[in-house]
């Protein structure tokens, strides 16, 4: 199965902030992955798919990049409802696999 | 409005069994394919299951081959899961999600999920 690494594990970051969290697979996926968004109690929903595309709906603020084994979400100036815990998926292969998540703390 | 409707989960002794359901609406469901996400209790996402639009075609993690059986019912528009042998670290929510993109065989993920429906396997 394919490994996918998150860093960091937790990042306190202020609103206003530009806020960069990392996803690493332990082989090459191209460019087959998705991030989402997860408040607590709540069902996950999907920022991103494709590296980089943008699901209708939300903000532009966020933002994808990469290809290969190593991608990006970027959240270029962080807003109050975005304190939230945000996981990588991989959907190169039909074993999917989610990255561990990078919780977004208030500083 | 898409919606995802998770029932069945519950309380479960270990060796045990329990069938989850997902009732869909507002989208076509049998052009979708779906699956199930399962989320223990304070730790991350875990794929559990998927299953093609059609039906014929299931894929499963590892760590539930063999002992879950995914399905759906196209005519009623719901999707299942099947859960035997059930094990203490099976305790999650088990969440439905809809994959984003009809009619492909591959790009699986996904743009809707239900609010998941809690297993708690313990003796």
């Amino acid at each position: 199965d394919i490994q996918m690494t998150q860093s960091p594990s937790t990042l306190s970051a202020s609103v206003g902030d530009r806020v960069t969290i990392t996803c690493r697979a332990s082989q090459s996926i191209n460019s087959w992955l998705a991030w989402y968004q997860q408040k607590p109690g709540k069902a996950p929903k999907l920022l991103i798919y494709k590296a980089s595309s943008l699901e209708s709906g939300v903000p532009s603020r966020f933002s994808g990049s990469g290809s290969g084994t190593e991608f990006t979400l970027t959240i270029s100036s962080l807003q109050p409802d975005d304190f939230a815990t945000y996981y990588c998926q991989q959907y190169d292969s039909f074993s999917l696999t989610f990255g561990q998540g990078t919780k977004v703390e208030i500083k | 409005e898409v919606q995802l409707l998770e029932s069945g989960g519950g309380l479960v002794q270990p060796g045990g069994s329990l069938r989850l359901s997902c009732a869909a609406s507002g989208f076509t469901f049998s052009n979708y394919a779906m699956s199930w996400v399962r989320q223990a209790p304070g730790k991350g996402l875990e794929w559990v299951s998927l299953v093609s639009a059609g039906g014929p075609s299931t894929y499963y993690a590892d760590s539930v081959k063999g002992r879950f059986t995914i399905s759906r019912d196209n005519s009623k528009n719901t999707l299942y899961l099947q859960m035997n042998s059930l094990r203490a670290e099976d305790t999650a929510i088990y969440y439905c999600a809809k994959k984003a993109i009809s009619k492909t065989t591959g790009e699986n993920y996904f743009d809707y999920w239900g609010q998941g429906t809690l297993v708690t396997v313990s003796s």
